[in-house]
C-alpha cells in the first residue's frame, strides 16, 4: 500500500464547475498537508499549505484536512481553463524543510 | 525574484552513458532537493541537502547517482551509468527552511 493514494483521473468538467479533488494517506505522522499544481512540461508549484485539521481557503481554493479519516482535499471553485493542470498533494511529517510524501497526481481539464 | 533554474532542458543519452544535471536554486535558499518524476507519478526525493550537507538520501541509488552541493549554492546530480529506468524528470527544489518547497522547471532525461 503507497503511503499517499491519489486517484489520477483524468478529470473533466465544464468551466464554471466546482471540482474536488482529494488524497488519502497512511502515515498517521504526517502533520502539513500541500497542495501543488504542475502545469505540462513545468515544475510543481505550491498552492496551499495547511498545518493539522481544518479548512483553508484562499481565493477560489479551499483545502480540507481530516486527520481522522487520513483524507484530505482540494475544492477549486468557479472553475476555468487555465486551472487545467495536474494537481499533486503532498504530506510532511514537520516543517522546516522535512521530506515531502507526493502522491501520484489528478489531471483536470476544465473545458470551455 | 529569480526562481530556481536548472539545465539542461532536455537530454537523451544511451543506456550506460553518464550524464549531468544542474541546479542553482533561489538565493539565500539553504535547503536543496533533488526529486525524480516517472511519468504518471508524484515526485520522488531523492537527495536533501542543508546547506552543502546531505540531510537525506535514504532513496538515491548510490551505485549510480551521486551528487554535491559544493559551497552551499549549486548542485550537480549525476548518473553513471544510466539505466532505461533512469528516463523522468529530475526536478530541483530549494526551501527557506519550511516545507514551502519552489521548484525548478526539471530536466526531462530520456534513456535508449
Amino acid at each position: 500500500q503507497k503511503e499517499v493514494e491519489q486517484d489520477p483521473g483524468p478529470l473533466s468538467v465544464p468551466e464554471g464547475a466546482i471540482v474536488s479533488l482529494n488524497c488519502t494517506y497512511s502515515n498517521s505522522a504526517f502533520q502539513y498537508f500541500m497542495w501543488y499544481r504542475q502545469y505540462s512540461r513545468k515544475g510543481p508549484e505550491l498552492l496551499m499549505y495547511t498545518y493539522s485539521s481544518g479548512n483553508k481557503e484562499d481565493g477560489r481554493f479551499t483545502a480540507q484536512v481530516d486527520k481522522s479519516s487520513k483524507y484530505i482535499s482540494l475544492f477549486i471553485r468557479d472553475s476555468q481553463p487555465s486551472d487545467s493542470a495536474t494537481y499533486l498533494c503532498a504530506m510532511s511529517e514537520g516543517g522546516g524543510g522535512n521530506k515531502l510524501t507526493f502522491g501520484t497526481g489528478t489531471q483536470l481539464k476544465v473545458e470551455l | 525574484e529569480a526562481g530556481v533554474a536548472q539545465s539542461p532542458r532536455y537530454k537523451i543519452i544511451e543506456k550506460r552513458q553518464s550524464v549531468a544535471f544542474w541546479c542553482n536554486p533561489i538565493s539565500g535558499h539553504a535547503t536543496l532537493y533533488w526529486y525524480q518524476q516517472i511519468l504518471g507519478q508524484g515526485p520522488k526525493l531523492l537527495i536533501q541537502f542543508q546547506n552543502n550537507g546531505v540531510v537525506d538520501d535514504s532513496q538515491l541509488p548510490k551505485d549510480r547517482f551521486s551528487a554535491e552541493r559544493l559551497k552551499g549554492v549549486d548542485s550537480t546530480l549525476k548518473i553513471q551509468p544510466a539505466k532505461l529506468e533512469d528516463s523522468a524528470v529530475y526536478l530541483c527544489a530549494s526551501s527557506f527552511g519550511g516545507s514551502d518547497q519552489y521548484f525548478g522547471p526539471g530536466t526531462r532525461l530520456l534513456v535508449l
